[in-house]
């Protein structure tokens, strides 16, 4: 799956929790996002970082940080999770050739938040 | 306010028939229009794209058609086989993000 990894695979949380999602890359690619996909909305971008310390909002950005420290590494933190948050989650590396692009996704986590 | 607007949410196809799924947009600054295919249990994957200089794009069974003016574009998916069920998403690019539509749950009956 070029070269990219989440973790865990699936997750249950309870409500008002800290949860920290991980996505690791060996593509050595500068963009990557974080996606959340639920019934009838699609993929939806939380956030997204083009380079090592730097991060930018998605559209659905409430309620969630991120991190990136090292450029395989992109984290997800939802602060006090919510069960509106309960979804699967897709992070995604971007690789450009001219002018087309490509994202590759992972195989994604499940969170649910009780 | 979902930027991509995309439909049919589902459809039911026989094995051999044509798949048309439709989008549509109001963001002039998107410069990228491609097509991701998704199997249960799977990340998307990109299955075709198009720019918008470009009227068609055609790949095997896979053709995108692209209406600049409407600010529409299309999935046709040809002879369609049972290994084509998936849920099928259109997206569009603006400055280094992509918004998606909602997707549409493609069955091919045998």
């Amino acid at each position: 799956d070029a070269g990219i990894t989440q973790s865990p695979r699936h997750k249950v949380t309870e409500t008002g929790t800290p949860v920290t999602l991980r996505c690791h890359q060996t593509e050595n690619h500068r963009y990557m996002y974080w996606y959340r996909q639920d019934p009838g909305h699609g993929l939806r971008l939380i956030h997204y970082s083009y380079g090592v310390k730097d991060t930018d909002k998605g559209e659905v950005s409430d309620g969630y940080s991120v991190s990136r420290s090292k450029t395989e590494d992109f984290l997800l933190t939802l602060e006090s999770a919510t069960s509106s948050q309960t979804s699967v989650y897709f992070c995604a590396i971007s690789e450009s050739t001219g002018s087309n692009e490509k994202l590759f996704f992972g195989s994604g986590t499940q969170l649910s938040v009780l | 306010q979902q930027q991509v607007k995309q439909s049919p949410q589902s459809l039911i196809v026989q094995k051999g028939g044509i798949s048309i799924i439709n989008c549509a947009y109001e963001n002039t600054a998107f410069d990228y229009f491609p097509w991701y295919q998704q199997f249960p249990g799977k990340g998307p994957a990109l299955l075709i794209a198009i720019r918008p200089d470009v009227s068609e794009k055609k790949e095997g069974r896979f053709t995108i058609s692209f209406n600049k003016s409407a600010k529409q574009f299309s999935l046709h998916i040809m002879d369609s086989q049972p290994g084509d069920s998936a849920t099928y998403f259109c997206a569009a690019r603006n400055d280094y993000k992509l918004s998606f539509g909602a997707g549409t749950t493609v069955t091919v009956r045998a």
